[in-house]
């Protein structure tokens, strides 16, 4: 079964550019998660959707990042314009919706590796 | 206030024997779920175990073990039998609530542990 993809696996770029990291979750999972690691601040989440709607996201640093999720296989993670402090580990997260069980395991995937020059 | 505590940045172990990896976490609900993730240097986070609020007994998952301790909001990771593999960061999280009021992951710090042949 495939698990988690995440594309690219790294990305460089140059300040000021546009970035989008994108994520497909497990089949059948309806809750998605990004997740952003940092040496300085550990593993932070971004935003969180449950059935492609936008559930939780305070975690959003600010203006410059949006994320989508179009359907239930897709989504997306904008950083527009991209700074340097934006360096990190990118990682998507997929599980079923929690509460239909009080243990339902998150589900990473590879994560991008982003450097913003 | 942070939620969930790792005091260890580090540490060693000698091959085959146990080591204990501490957790705290601070929460007010009644239903929560804490976990153990493993990310070797490789970066993938690999689910390790669970343990719901209300489970009476310490999970168990192969050489892995969780010391539950409620009442001192405690959840630490026991590994028996360390292997040089076990070598990684481990992240404790948690999740709170039951209802799916909140399905996202709260991350520790990590711990680094190096297992020395």
């Amino acid at each position: 079964d495939a698990g988690v993809i995440q594309s690219p696996r790294h990305e460089v770029t140059e300040m000021g550019q546009e970035v989008t990291l994108r994520c497909k979750p497990i089949s059948g999972h309806n809750s998605l998660f990004w997740y952003r690691q940092t040496m300085m601040r550990g593993l932070e989440l971004l935003i969180y959707f449950n059935n492609n709607v936008p559930i939780d996201d305070s975690g959003m640093p600010e203006d410059r990042f949006s994320a989508k999720m179009p359907n239930a296989s897709f989504s997306t993670l904008k950083i527009q314009p991209s700074e340097p402090r934006d360096s990190a580990v990118y990682f998507c997260a997929s599980s079923l919706t929690p509460g239909l069980s009080s243990y339902n395991e998150q589900f990473f995937g590879p994560g991008t590796r982003l450097t913003v020059l | 206030a942070q939620k969930i505590t790792q005091t260890q940045p580090g540490m060693f172990v000698q091959e085959k024997e146990a080591v204990t990896l501490d957790c705290t976490y601070d929460t007010s609900d009644q239903s929560y779920g804490l976990f153990w993730y493993k990310q070797p240097s490789s970066g993938e986070m690999i689910f390790l175990i669970y343990q719901g609020s209300y489970d009476e007994q310490n999970a168990t998952e192969g050489r892995y073990s969780l010391n539950f301790q409620k009442a001192r909001k405690s959840a630490n990771l026991v590994i028996s039998a360390s292997q040089l593999g076990d070598s990684a960061m481990y992240f404790c999280a948690m999740r709170e609530g039951y209802g799916g009021s909140q399905g996202n992951l709260i991350f520790g710090k990590g711990t680094k542990l190096s297992v020395k042949p």
